[in-house]
């Protein structure tokens, strides 16, 4: 079936460095993307979404480019913090009428001090 | 805060017996999630309500069953837990179609 999934299952960036995590997904329907973190123990948290007449958007340190030609969705995390070491999910949907999301794989991100 | 509350968040159960997680949202959104997710692995829909319309995702298994009484609550059933049932079990909310708010899970063990 169709899948969304990342790269790279652990990421390690020295903290003030920016970070990239990448996903691609397969299903050439999506219109919504979403990235979520995941801190231990805790539910995913919604970091930043974005549809697909767009293609990037800019939140408070982070930011979200998506290319639709080749199916790639990537987050970008300015100047990161320890507290930033998660777990990040990018998720899509095709659902129109109401957000039915599938999520990717996960990327690990650990901030070295 | 408006929020999304998950009760217990941490269950044991022996093998075979019912046990039911629930969940509460103060958001009044329409519509509601479970999910489950294993270690290390994204979360997997299990079903959702679009109000009171029930949607089963086709591979969840006819053990897990899911009750929404009002708005506000929504409970997960597990009618004979096995030992791969073990898992963190997520609620979700959303307004129709703005992006989901997660509670904090209810980690389940079975033993």
């Amino acid at each position: 079936g169709e899948s969304v999934g990342l790269h790279l299952p652990t990421l390690s960036v020295q903290e003030g460095d920016n970070s990239i995590i990448n996903c691609a997904y397969s299903n050439s329907a999506s219109d919504y993307f979403i990235w979520y973190k995941q801190e231990s123990g805790k539910g995913p948290q919604f970091i930043i979404d974005i549809r697909s007449n767009m293609d990037k958007r800019q939140g408070q340190r982070v930011t979200v480019l998506l290319n639709k030609t080749v199916k790639h969705l990537s987050l970008q995390i300015a100047a990161t913090q320890p507290g930033d070491s998660a777990v990040y999910f990018c998720a899509e949907s095709s659902s129109g009428g109401y957000q039915k999301v599938t999520f990717g794989t996960g990327t690990k991100l650990q901030v070295i001090p | 805060d408006a929020m999304v509350i998950q009760n217990p968040r941490y269950q044991v159960t022996q093998f075979g017996k019912p046990v039911t997680l629930s969940c509460s949202q103060t958001l009044n959104h329409n519509v509601m999630y479970w999910y489950q997710q294993k270690s290390s692995q994204a979360p997997k829909l299990l079903f959702h309500y679009y109000d009171k319309d029930f949607n089963n995702e086709a591979d969840t298994p006819d053990n897990f069953q899911s009750r929404r009484p009002n708005t506000s609550f929504c409970f997960l059933d597990i009618r004979s837990p096995g030992l791969g049932d073990a898992a963190m079990y997520l609620c979700a909310t959303s307004r129709a179609g703005r992006e989901q708010y997660f509670g904090p899970g209810t980690r389940l063990t079975v033993t």
